[in-house]
């Protein structure tokens, strides 16, 4: 399994500014996701973001809202840019386990609230 | 779009046996059926897949049936910490993504 962290864990910030989530994983992958949880609502993905090439977006995110780095193979960040109470949500990382149909793993999520 | 319908809600007595099912009509030959919970305010977490074969670990039994078009997930002695929203998802390859359909929230009570 791989371990998966996330920082910040929660956060509260002010309307118009960004928020950087960092999310560290044990060892290498070369695939990393991003997904957001609004309040009791279910996980959506965001992005996949692999090495060395540019995250590939779902449907109604962009790049300008949601930048996102992944400068190594253990490494990624999302940032949430200009933000509005819309935002606030669980955000989570995860990435792929064994290559073949087996597991993702979970990070714990960040938890950001926008006044 | 999420490729999976499930019930809102069940509820199931501590000790047991908690069914929970899921339809995936439009399932293709090559997707796999995983199932993942998510207790409150955690991440979620992998429970079991499988393709075509009825499978089990440690921590429950997948049942698929033989069109595919529907699997059921088994805990087959439920505890209180088994409480949570557990997902039925259809894994798309070649990009991986988990496409999470809105789950079945399941109360163990004593």
């Amino acid at each position: 399994s791989a371990v998966i962290s996330q920082k910040p864990s929660r956060d509260i910030c002010q309307r118009g500014t960004s928020l950087t989530i960092q999310c560290q994983v044990d060892s290498q992958v070369t695939m990393m996701f991003w997904y957001r949880q609004q309040p009791g609502q279910s996980l959506t993905l965001i992005a996949t973001a692999n090495q060395g090439s540019e995250a590939t977006y779902e449907s109604g995110f962009v790049i300008d809202k949601f930048p996102i780095s992944r400068p190594n193979l253990t490494f990624s960040t999302l940032t949430v840019s200009n933000m509005s109470p819309e935002d606030s949500s669980i955000y989570l990382c995860s990435v792929e386990g064994r290559t073949g149909g087996d597991e993702q793993f979970f990070g714990p999520g960040t938890r950001l609230t926008v006044l | 779009d999420a490729k999976t319908t499930q019930p809102p809600s069940m509820d199931c007595a501590e000790g047991r046996a908690a069914n929970l099912p899921c339809n995936h009509s439009t399932i293709s030959g090559n997707e796999y059926v995983y199932w993942y919970r998510q207790i409150h305010s955690q991440g979620p977490q992998y429970i079991i897949h499988g393709l075509k074969n009825n499978e089990t670990n440690e921590m429950a039994s997948l049942i698929i049936t033989e069109d595919r078009k529907s699997s059921t997930l088994i805990l087959p002695h439920a505890t209180l910490r088994d409480t949570a929203v557990y997902y039925c998802i259809v894994r798309v390859p070649p990009t991986d993504k988990l496409i999470f359909g809105t789950g079945t929230r399941l109360q163990v009570f004593p």
